[in-house]
């Protein structure tokens, strides 16, 4: 069945900090996409990355960075030198594709999230 | 370009009653995607539509439906409330049934008494 955990409920940071995410998926799937999303106090959820199974490379935006790794079904994320604005919840989701097409089957399932608060 | 827009922000309903949901997609997006965010109970997937079809569904009783209109506007109905469907929901869309990712709406949110 496809899971994901973020073990990490909540995280308190100061201000310029760095700070790591953690996201544990289980699926039986072979093709399948990951996601990152950030929930702000405000309530919208905002996109973050898109990876899918077959790209295994790193990828750095700014300040976030993600890490995949297949080996260990994780797929971590990471914010240098962290910022007051980063206090939101993270939350990581997967995607399992269709067998008929290899599109996604719709539906993200998410993880519970991380809840970032990041102090001045 | 404008986002995923849901109406009405708040909405506060009687057990029993029925609630309308309604989403507009980013323009060109043609998959509308509805979740559910109840407290302590975490995202969960509801239903998707595309094209005017439904293309899966959650696991949800069959007292929460939706439709999508040939705009690709989507509908989410609630009926029979009860008190547990208080929670936020969230619409998202994307391009077409090919991954994509999704674009969420800022939810309405959803109150049963």
């Amino acid at each position: 069945a496809q899971k994901v955990t973020q073990a990490q409920t909540e995280i308190s940071v100061v201000e310029k900090e760095d700070v790591t995410l953690d996201c544990v998926y289980e699926t039986r799937d072979t093709t399948y996409y990951l996601f990152w999303y950030k929930q702000p106090p405000s309530g919208e959820l905002v996109f973050l990355i898109r990876r899918n199974s077959f790209d295994e490379q790193n990828e750095i935006s700014g300040r976030y960075s993600w890490n995949f790794q297949k080996s260990t079904s994780s797929f971590n994320f990471t914010i240098t030198a962290s910022q007051v604005v980063d206090s939101a919840v993270y939350f990581c989701a997967l995607s399992e594709a269709r067998k008929d097409y290899g599109g996604s089957q719709g539906n993200l399932i998410f993880g519970k999230g991380t809840k970032l608060s990041v102090k001045p | 370009e404008a986002g995923v827009t849901q109406s009405p922000t708040h909405l506060i309903k009687t057990r029993g009653q029925q609630a309308t949901l309604r989403c507009s997609p980013i323009s060109g997006h043609t998959s509308v995607y509805w979740y559910q965010q109840a407290l302590g109970l975490g995202l969960q997937f509801l239903l998707w539509y595309d094209e005017g079809e439904e293309r899966n569904r959650g696991n949800f009783p069959p007292r929460f439906s939706g439709r999508q209109f040939p705009n690709y506007s989507s509908e989410l109905n609630v009926n029979a409330l009860e008190l547990e469907d208080s929670a936020l929901y969230l619409c998202a869309s994307s391009r077409g049934t090919f991954l994509h990712e999704q674009y969420f709406g800022p939810g309405t949110r959803l109150t049963v008494t």
